[in-house]
C-alpha cells in the first residue's frame, strides 16, 4: 500500500512465492497509470502500464489491476526472484490526458528471501 | 542508444553555494522532467518541459530553484543559493509523447 509518514511500507516474500503489491489512487479522473521499480542507488525503471478502459494487464511474469470503483491499482509478481528486491512506485496522470506528467506514490519495498 | 544521462552524479557542498545539475534526455525525446526524491516526500516532480518549453513549474520550491532547457539536448536545475534542506537525489527523465518516462541515475545532493 502507499507510504504514510517516513516509513516505506514493506512487503517480504519467500523466492518463488507470488507478490501482490498494492496503491489507492487518488483522483478518479485519472485515465492512465503505471508502475515502475527503483532498485538501490538507480532510478525508476517502467514495468508496465494500464489505461483506465481497462482492468487487467498482463506482462512477463507481472500483472496490473485496476479497480476503478475503489481507486485501486496492483501489480502481481509471479515467481518472485531475489532480483524483484526494490521498491515499487505506481504513479498516475492527475492532469488527465493531453498532459504527459505523472503523479507518484510514496512505493512500497519488496523484500525477497531466498 | 544511450539513455538519459546526470552530472555529477553526486555532489557535495556548503549551505549558501550555488549547485548546477545537468541532464540530457534520450536522443529524440521531446519531453524533460525533473524531480527530486526524499524519504519524507518520495518522488516530486518540480518542473516538466515539452520542446523546450517550460509547461509545469509549479513543483518548484521556491525562487532559489530554476530550470533551463536551451536546447533538446541538455537541460539544467540550479539552485542558488543552497540549503540543507534541499539535500536529495534529484533524477531527470525524458519521454516521447508518451507516458513511460525513461528516468536517469539520479544525481544525489548534499548540503552541509
Amino acid at each position: 500500500g502507499e507510504s504514510v509518514g517516513l516509513h516505506l511500507p514493506t512487503l517480504s516474500v519467500q523466492e518463488g512465492d507470488n507478490s501482490i503489491i498494492n496503491c489507492a489512487y487518488s483522483n478518479s479522473a485519472s485515465d492512465y497509470f503505471i508502475w515502475y521499480k527503483q532498485e538501490s542507488g538507480k532510478g525508476p525503471q517502467f514495468i508496465i502500464d494500464i489505461r483506465s478502459n481497462m482492468d487487467k494487464r498482463q506482462g512477463q511474469r507481472v500483472t496490473v489491476l485496476l479497480n476503478k470503483t475503489v481507486k485501486h491499482l496492483s501489480l502481481q509478481i509471479a515467481a518472485t526472484q531475489p532480483g524483484d528486491s526494490a521498491v515499487y512506485f505506481c504513479a498516475e496522470n492527475l492532469n488527465g490526458a493531453g498532459s504527459y506528467q505523472l503523479t507518484f506514490g510514496k512505493g512500497t519495498k519488496l523484500s525477497v528471501i531466498p | 542508444d544511450a539513455g538519459v544521462i546526470q552530472s555529477p552524479r553526486h555532489e557535495v557542498t556548503e549551505m549558501g553555494q550555488e549547485v548546477t545539475l545537468r541532464c540530457k534526455p534520450i536522443s529524440g525525446h521531446n519531453s524533460l522532467f525533473w524531480y527530486r526524491q526524499t524519504m519524507m516526500r518520495g518522488l516530486e516532480l518540480l518542473i516538466y518541459f515539452n520542446n523546450n518549453v517550460p509547461i509545469d513549474d509549479s513543483g518548484m520550491p521556491e525562487d532559489r530553484f530554476s530550470a533551463k532547457m536551451p536546447n533538446a539536448s541538455f537541460s539544467t536545475l540550479k539552485i542558488q543559493p543552497s540549503e540543507p534542506r534541499d539535500s536529495a537525489v534529484y533524477f531527470c527523465a525524458s519521454s516521447l509523447d508518451m507516458y513511460e518516462q525513461y528516468f536517469g541515475p539520479g544525481t544525489r545532493l548534499t548540503v552541509t
